[in-house]
């Protein structure tokens, strides 16, 4: 099984600056990496697909970056509606998820 | 506009059954492969089972199989998962979710706001 590390666990952040997460795989998964926002009682949303592809109706602030073992999610400037938790998952050999990041304001 | 909308769940005792619906609209069924992803209470995800569009293949992670059964009635546009042997563990909100093929595998584009199964004595 392809075991997903995202860091940092939590990451706090004013609005306006720019975050950038992490995400491993423990073997290479090519391009073959999702990312999903979930907001408390909401279903998870699909950010990005093939590492660096926005998903339909995402904003340009949200771009994805990396390949093989290791993922970069950046918000170039963070908006209120920004602040929740990130997934990322592969889908080269089965599909697992990382634990995810959480967004919150400082 | 895409709409998954599940129902079915429900608190059980463990060792029993439960069998989860999903009907959708919005979408050409028949063509695309579907999900369910589960999520434990605080926790994160985790893919339970996929089907193709024709239901002809059918995958599940290793700690469902031979106990969950994901199956598809497109005539009807509905998707289902029965559950069998249930186990505490398996108490999560249950997605379903519309899926696309990125060969060799899917990622998840649209999701039902998901079912509670609580397995529990």
């Amino acid at each position: 099984e392809i075991v997903m590390t995202q860091s940092p666990a939590t990451l706090s952040l004013s609005p306006g600056e720019r975050a950038t997460l992490s995400c491993r795989a423990s073997q290479s998964v090519g391009s073959n990496l999702a990312w999903y926002q979930q907001k408390p009682g909401q279903a998870p949303r699909l950010l990005m697909y093939g590492a660096s592809s926005r998903a339909t109706g995402i904003p340009a602030r949200f771009s994805g970056s990396g390949s093989g073992t290791e993922f970069t999610l950046t918000i170039s400037s963070l908006q209120s509606e920004d602040f929740a938790v990130y997934y990322c998952q592969q889908y080269r050999h089965w599909h697992t998820f990382g634990g995810g990041t959480k967004v919150e304001i400082k | 506009e895409v709409q998954l909308e599940e129902s079915g769940g429900g608190l059980v005792q463990p060792g029993e059954s439960l069998r989860l619906s999903c009907a959708a609209s919005g979408f050409t069924f028949s063509s695309y492969w579907v999900s369910w992803v589960r999520q434990a209470p605080g926790k994160g995800l985790e893919w339970v089972a996929n089907i193709k569009g024709d239901g002809s293949e059918t995958y599940y992670v290793e700690s469902v199989r031979g106990r969950f059964t994901i199956s598809r009635d497109n005539a009807k546009n509905s998707l289902h998962l029965q559950m069998n042997s249930l186990r505490a563990a398996d108490t999560a909100v249950y997605y379903c979710v519309r899926a696309q093929y990125g060969y060799p595998g899917v990622y998840f584009d649209s999701w039902g706001q998901g079912t509670l199964v609580t397995v529990s004595s």
